[in-house]
Order: C-alpha cells, then sequence, then structure tokens
C-alpha cells in the first residue's frame, strides 16, 4: 500500500457542515492526488499537490480545497458539504524519480445526508 | 469528460478463458496505465506501456498500445477467479505529472 493512509474510512454527516479528510503517506514523495469515485464515472481528479504549499485543481475541484504543510500530509476539505459529495474519496501518491506509477489509499467513504 | 474509455463496462467469463478489455483516449500520451479494483479497495497498478512501445508482457497480462488509433487493450490469460475485479485504464500526458482514469470494466470470472 505504499505506506498511504487515510483517515477517517468511514464518515456521514450533514448538509452544510465542513468536512476534512486526511491523507498519510511515509515515504516522501513528492506528488499526491485526492480523486473521487462514483458509479459510471470512474476516478475523477479533485486536486493534486507537487510539494509543500503547492496544489493544483483537478477536473473536479468546485467546492474542496486542499493544504499541504508537510510532505506527508495532504488535506481534502469540504467546506460546506453537498449532497452531491457524497462519494468514495482515494488519495494516492505518484512513485518516485522518472516512474508514473500511482498507488493509492484505502479510501474514505464519505456520506452527506 | 474522461480521457479514456474502457469496452465492454462489463465481462463474465468462466475461469480459464481469456479476458480482453479496451481502451480508448483522446489525447496525446507519455504512456498509458492498467490498475485493478478490487470491490471495495484502492486500485492497484498493474502494468504501464510508453508511447514508444506496442507490447508489453507482465506475468499472464499482454497491453497493446496503438497510438495513431489512440487505443490499448489488456489481454488477462487464464484467467482466475480472484482475477474479479475492475480495471481502468489511465492516460499520462507528456507535459503533466497526473493521469486521467477511464470510466472502467468490471470482470467477473465464474469458477
Amino acid at each position: 500500500d505504499a505506506g498511504i493512509t487515510q483517515s477517517p474510512r468511514h464518515k456521514v454527516t450533514e448538509t452544510g457542515t465542513p468536512v476534512t479528510l486526511r491523507c498519510h503517506q511515509t515515504e516522501n514523495h513528492r506528488y499526491m492526488y485526492w480523486y473521487r469515485q462514483d458509479p459510471g464515472h470512474g476516478l475523477r481528479l479533485i486536486h493534486y499537490s507537487y510539494g509543500v504549499k503547492d496544489t493544483d485543481k483537478g477536473e473536479v475541484s468546485d467546492g474542496y480545497s486542499v493544504s499541504r504543510s508537510k510532505t506527508e500530509d495532504f488535506l481534502l476539505t469540504l467546506e460546506s458539504a453537498t449532497s452531491s459529495q457524497t462519494s468514495v474519496y482515494f488519495c494516492a501518491i505518484k512513485g518516485g524519480g522518472l516512474t508514473y506509477e500511482q498507488y493509492f489509499g484505502p479510501g474514505t467513504r464519505l456520506t452527506v445526508t | 469528460s474522461q480521457q479514456g474509455e474502457e469496452d465492454p463496462q462489463a465481462l463474465s467469463i468462466q475461469e480459464g478463458e481469456n479476458a480482453t478489455m479496451n481502451c480508448s483516449y483522446k489525447t496525446s500520451i507519455n504512456n498509458l496505465q492498467w490498475y485493478r479494483q478490487n470491490s471495495g479497495r484502492g486500485l492497484v497498478h498493474l502494468i504501464l506501456i510508453r508511447s514508444n512501445e506496442r507490447e508489453k508482457h507482465s506475468g499472464r497480462l499482454r497491453v497493446t498500445l496503438d497510438t495513431s488509433k489512440k487505443s490499448s487493450s489488456l489481454l488477462i490469460t487464464a484467467s482466475r477467479a480472484a482475477d474479479t475485479a475492475s480495471y481502468f485504464c489511465a492516460t499520462a500526458p507528456p507535459w503533466e505529472q497526473k493521469v486521467t482514469f477511464g470510466t472502467g470494466t468490471k470482470l467477473q470470472v465464474i469458477p
């Protein structure tokens, strides 16, 4: 699992509440990614980071923000959760050097009621 | 929109048979990757093929790439029940450090 953990693993929250998901890696990789997975859509990139304090938007970034104050941690925040953000969220890192392979965490299942 | 589109969306075969799934994409790529996802788990990287390669093998996996047709195929030979999973292609453009995933093929291997 390339030393990637996500917390929490499951969360149920109400519409309008803020939610923060955490991704933690132990191998000092530079690139980290947040995806959401929904039926019929595969995985879609929300935000990614290419270093401490360096982040960029992905395909579906509206309603999400991210922060990376340490190499090992990449946080995804839903400022005001909506039902359309009910999904499974995956964090990933890119292998080091010239590799392009990504290694995924176990996922967080988020339900917004 | 998704860069990669897999075909078929779902595939059911008997154990021992071969499984073939296809991926089409739209723009130039540096490489194309295939991933497997078991139910309820994160994706696992299977194999990567670079844009200047036409075929690659890894164990029971065979991947082909046709850049002129912007398509790739993944062949799993002598399938096993443990191969039951969803399979995703992912494309990496030449100028970016991110990939775009397709919608996946759900493979069921019946014992």
